[in-house]
């Protein structure tokens, strides 16, 4: 069965400090690996990564992937009170026929405290 | 940008009844999902689209669950006889095969 584990299940931090969030996964058909941010309402797209060791930025969040060790890991520096959030780390998984599905973690809340 | 929207935002519905959950997927994409988020929990993929066919589904899509695309936009998904449990969130994403983009959810009531 396919499996993606996200932790920290929570986190509370203030204003400027660092997080680091954590991804593994056991997966067949493996395609890629998103991060997605939720604040109300639907998951809004991060980043896709499908290589291992090449680190994609924008702004103050970065993320890498690593496939041997099947993890990835999501940075966020600097942060501010509308980084508050829970994040989804959600594995592409290809399948038979066309098309492919992604199966997500539980998800970890970020709170950002001023 | 374009984006996926979905109708209504909210919908309450009695034990039993059919319900119709509305997608517009964006308009050069070519895969579609429907996902459900209960309350607390895990995103759940529920069934991929393409080619006018159901190309895979879960195990929470059983007979109860129908989709469709009655035309060249609208991508919907058909409860038949709605249980307490199928209270969640229901998101509609698609893609032309890269990143999902998702709607902004139908929260489904059921009573």
């Amino acid at each position: 069965e396919d499996k993606v584990v996200q932790s920290p299940l929570s986190l509370v931090v203030h204003e400027g400090d660092t997080v680091t969030l954590n991804c593994s996964y056991e997966v067949t058909n493996f395609r890629s690996l998103l991060w997605y941010k939720q604040e109300k309402k639907a998951p809004t797209f991060l980043f896709m990564l499908t290589s291992s060791g090449i680190e994609k930025k924008s702004g103050r969040l970065s993320s890498i992937l690593d496939k041997k060790e099947l993890f990835s890991i999501l940075n966020i520096t600097a942060t501010q009170t509308g980084d508050s959030a829970i994040y989804l780390c959600a594995v592409d998984i290809e399948i038979k026929a066309a098309g492919n599905k992604l199966t997500f973690g539980g998800g970890t809340r970020v709170l950002v405290k001023p | 940008e374009p984006e996926v929207t979905q109708t209504p935002s909210h919908q309450v519905t009695q034990m039993g009844q059919e319900v119709i959950l509305r997608c517009v997927p964006i308009s050069n994409h070519l895969y579609f999902y429907w996902y459900r988020q209960i309350l607390g929990q895990k995103v759940e993929f529920l069934v991929s689209f393409y080619n006018n066919e159901i190309s895979e589904k879960s195990e929470i899509f059983d007979d109860q669950f129908s989709v469709e695309r009655p035309d060249g936009s609208n991508f919907t998904l058909k409860i038949r006889s709605t249980k307490l449990e199928d209270s969640a969130m229901y998101f509609c994403a698609s893609t032309v095969g890269d990143e999902q983009y998702f709607g902004p959810g139908t929260r489904l009531t059921v009573t």
